[in-house]
Formats: C-alpha cells, structure tokens, sequence
C-alpha cells in the first residue's frame, strides 16, 4: 500500500497549457517536500512545505500544502517542454523515526 | 563536497550470485537512506540509518536484503541471494537531520539481475 498517492501518473500536454499534480494521503505529515527527477539521475529537491495551508511559489511553478497537512498539489502555468520530468512528492512520517517517504510520481510530458 | 557517491552505477549479474552496493554520503550529513524505484512500484524506502545507527528497517523486503553503515562516511546494500525480481535503481540519499532540511541523492545504481 502507498502512503502516498500521486494523480496523475502519466501526464502529456502541449506547451502553454496549465497543469496540476495532486498528491494526496489519509497520513499527516509534519513536512512536504516535490522534487523532480531527470533520466540518469537521481531526484532534487524542488520545494519543502511545512505549514497547513502554505503556499510557496517558484517562478510558474505553484506548491500548495494542504490545511490538515495531509495532501498537497503543484501547479504548473504556461508549460514548457523543459518542465519535463519525473515529479515526486515526499511526506516527512511523523511518529517515530523522521523517515521520507515518496509518492510513485508523476511522468510529464511538454509537448512543442 | 561531490554529492552523494553510489558505486557502481550499472551491476550486471547471474541469478544467486551476491550483489553488493555502495554509498558514500555527503560529508557531515547524519541520516542516510536507501531507496530502490521501479516503474511498477516507484521509490520506495527500504532502510534509513541515523548516526550509523539502522532506525526502520520496515521497507527491507526479505531476509535476503542487508544493510550496514560501520561509519559516517560509508553504507553497503548487500542482495544475497540474487534475484531476477531485485532489478531496480537502487538510489542512496543522505542529509543533515534537523527540523526540515533536504534529501541529497546519488546518481543511483542500475542492477540487472538475470
């Protein structure tokens, strides 16, 4: 079972087109975090949310974390087909070790 | 610092044999993870040391998976043995850990078990 659950898991659009990610859980977390992942590598961190509510922005990039801390979503205006990637949530579990856990990923696809 | 170093970055091997990987973390950093992802099951979290100390181990799939980190600067994943299902990306990441803080990940290790 996923603690985390990503929609969608593939996602190809045309450049200019808006888009939302959601990443939703029935687990609290004391922190969120999205990074994105290039082929080859491993994923880097994009955005942390840490407050219910929180909303941060990077450039046409939107991150939300939600009230009760339990789902967040990342918002994407105007795509370019360098916002190609993997895009991964992560959950900080609050009881007991601080361990991150991700969600499967969302595959995105900005077609020219 | 060079980031997080995961040797070696392609494993090719028979089924049955002993797979070993491993990590050097970012130097000063106190928690290291290992994750292995796959396109049916994505990243998934099998152990997490803090202070070379294993905290969970939960996500370790079987008896056949080991992990150890005799000191801050190195961690080994050990397969023994071998499985066709094990191929994967298996990714090291560490970080300091205090309050909220960044996973560093390495470039991972592609095994292929045949």
């Amino acid at each position: 079972t996923q603690l985390l659950e990503q929609s969608p898991q593939f996602l190809s659009i045309q450049e200019g087109e808006n888009l939302t990610v959601y990443c939703n859980s029935s687990s609290v977390f004391s922190s969120l975090q999205w990074y994105r992942q290039e082929p080859g590598e491993g994923p880097v961190l994009l955005v942390t949310v840490v407050t219910g509510g929180e909303v941060k922005k990077l450039k046409r990039l939107t991150f939300q974390f939600g009230d009760a801390r339990k789902d967040s979503s990342l918002h994407i205006t105007a795509a370019q087909p360098g916002d190609t990637g993997l895009y991964l949530c992560a959950g900080e579990v609050i009881q007991g070790a601080q361990k991150l856990v991700f969600g499967q990923g969302t595959r995105l696809t900005i077609n020219p | 610092d060079a980031g997080v170093i995961q040797s070696p970055r392609h494993e090719v091997t028979e089924m049955g044999q002993e797979v070993t990987l491993r990590c050097k973390p970012i130097s000063g950093h106190n928690s290291l993870f290992w994750y292995r992802q796959t396109m049916m099951r994505g990243l998934e979290l099998l152990i997490y040391f803090n202070n070379n100390v294993p905290i969970d181990d939960s996500g370790m799939p079987e008896d056949r998976f080991s992990a150890k980190m005799p000191n801050a600067s190195f961690s080994t994943l050990k397969i023994q043995p071998s499985e066709p299902r094990d191929s994967a990306v298996y990714f090291c990441a560490s970080r300091y850990d205090r309050e909220v803080t960044e996973a560093f990940f390495g470039q991972g290790t592609r095994l292929t078990v045949v």
